[in-house]
């Protein structure tokens, strides 16, 4: 069993271009997640899910967008990069929404120039 | 506006006890978690409280009291493997995860 797992491991990628961060859990939950981790400050939260084919917006969504198309995969998009979003991208997953247990994939480190 | 603090780095002693601490402000509360990230690695889940007192699992244990908006995460017998960063985090009255910056733990010999 994979848990959850993430693609790239890294990346380094000019402004202005389009990256999708991949993410696929195989544990069969309903709810998922997607983090930003820089340093110096907590995890912040960019997009949920709380079930397929429903996604939410958290703390810092602007510059991304997600989708939620079956149980497995919930992958990050950055429409159009920038240097601020230089950071490492986690994505997670809970069994349930709510106070629950999350998952967390090994992480993607992103560079933008 | 929501804040976790936990202090920015501890030093402690192989086979020593210590006690990272954790205040919070959050806009409603459904529990609080502890994590462990190791570096360049995922944050794993360590403990979760909801109601006032201790959990005890194994040698980590977390207290809560949610008058004084306080936990506690207190690591007994440490070994070096727990050199790490340990993060506290709050569900809020949304359902989302406040996070805190992480303390990290170095562990001496």
């Amino acid at each position: 069993i994979a848990g959850i797992t993430q693609a790239p491991t890294s990346q380094i990628l000019a402004a202005g271009r389009r990256m999708t961060l991949r993410c696929t859990q195989d544990m069969r939950h309903n709810a998922m997640y997607w983090y930003r981790q820089d340093l110096g400050l907590g995890l912040r939260l960019i997009h949920y899910s709380n079930t397929a084919g429903t996604t939410g917006k958290g703390e810092v969504p602007d510059g991304y967008s997600v989708s939620r198309a079956n149980t497995d995969d919930f992958p990050l998009t950055l429409a159009s990069a920038v240097p601020s979003q230089t950071s490492v991208y986690f994505c997670a997953s809970s069994e349930r929404e709510g106070p629950d247990t999350q998952y967390f994939g090994p992480g993607t480190r992103l560079t933008v120039l | 506006g929501q804040n976790i603090d936990q202090p920015t780095e501890m030093t402690a002693t192989e086979g020593a006890i210590v006690q990272i601490n954790c205040t919070y402000q959050t806009s409603g509360f459904n529990g609080l978690f502890w994590y462990q990230q190791h570096a360049g690695e995922a944050p794993t889940f360590l403990s979760y409280n909801v109601l006032d007192g201790l959990e005890e699992k194994g040698r980590f244990s977390s207290f809560l009291s949610r008058s004084k908006g306080y936990s506690y995460l207190l690591l007994k017998e440490l070994q070096m493997k727990d050199s790490a960063s340990y993060l506290c985090a709050v569900m809020d009255s949304n359902y989302q995860l406040i996070w805190g910056a992480g303390t990290k733990l170095i562990i001496k010999p």
